[in-house]
């Protein structure tokens, strides 16, 4: 069975500090994993994604993520946050084969504030 | 390179009535994926097409039904409505390899009053 664990509900950094959104999953299947970034009232846009290539991936606007197969963690950093960082962000996993192949499970979400 | 589009974008409907969204996929995309986003049950797999085949369903109740055009636009309906299918119905696109990213479209605001 695939299921993703986001770890915190909610943080909030200041602006120019690390963000730190945890994540942890679990997977039938090697996986391949995502963050999705969703500002308010918009739909879901992608951040990274691990495909079984480098662990440590590069995304859009300044993260990346680490997959950490021994922790079944990939969690999400930005060393410099920025106002226009605030969003809320899910995690993501899906199996490379089985029966649900291709379908995408969510985590709960992280909501991201960064205060001024 | 136009995305995914949804329409309607907002939508109000009273409890017994039937509903129906319609996502048109990025072109050359030939997989759509509808999900179901809630404050409570968060993101949610409804169903997913591929070449006009149901290739993947979630564990939705039969009211919730979908289809895919030869072009590859998708519609999904839900047939009497119930207060708690109030969600946000957002739509994503991809190229149908089973593990690659999924492009998602704006979403459709479906309130059920």
């Amino acid at each position: 069975a695939q299921s993703v664990t986001q770890l915190d509900s909610h943080v909030s950094v200041s602006e120019g500090t690390p963000v730190l959104l945890r994540c942890n999953y679990s997977s039938s299947y090697s996986p391949s994993l995502f963050w999705y970034v969703q500002h308010p009232n918009k739909g879901l846009q992608l951040l990274l994604k691990y495909t079984s290539a480098a662990t440590l991936v590069k995304g859009i606007n300044g993260f990346e993520a680490e997959f950490k197969k021994s922790e079944t963690s990939f969690h999400l950093t930005k060393p410099s946050a920025h106002m226009s960082d605030a969003a809320e962000y899910f995690c993501v996993v899906t199996p490379d084969r089985g029966s649900t192949l291709g379908r995408l499970y969510f985590g709960r979400g992280t909501q991201l504030t960064v205060w001024p | 390179k136009a995305g995914v589009t949804q329409t309607p974008r907002y939508l109000i409907k009273t409890r017994g009535q039937q509903v129906t969204l319609s996502c048109s996929p990025i072109s050359g995309h030939r997989s759509v994926s509808w999900y179901q986003q809630t404050p409570g049950q968060g993101l949610q797999f409804l169903f997913e097409y591929f070449s006009e085949t149901q290739r993947n369903k979630g564990n939705f109740p039969g009211r919730f039904s979908g289809r895919q055009f030869s072009n590859s636009r998708s519609e999904m309906n839900v047939s009497t409505l119930e207060l708690g299918d109030s969600a946000l119905y957002l739509c994503a696109s991809s190229g149908g390899t089973r593990n690659g990213e999924q492009f998602f479209g704006p979403g459709t605001r479906l309130t059920v009053l």
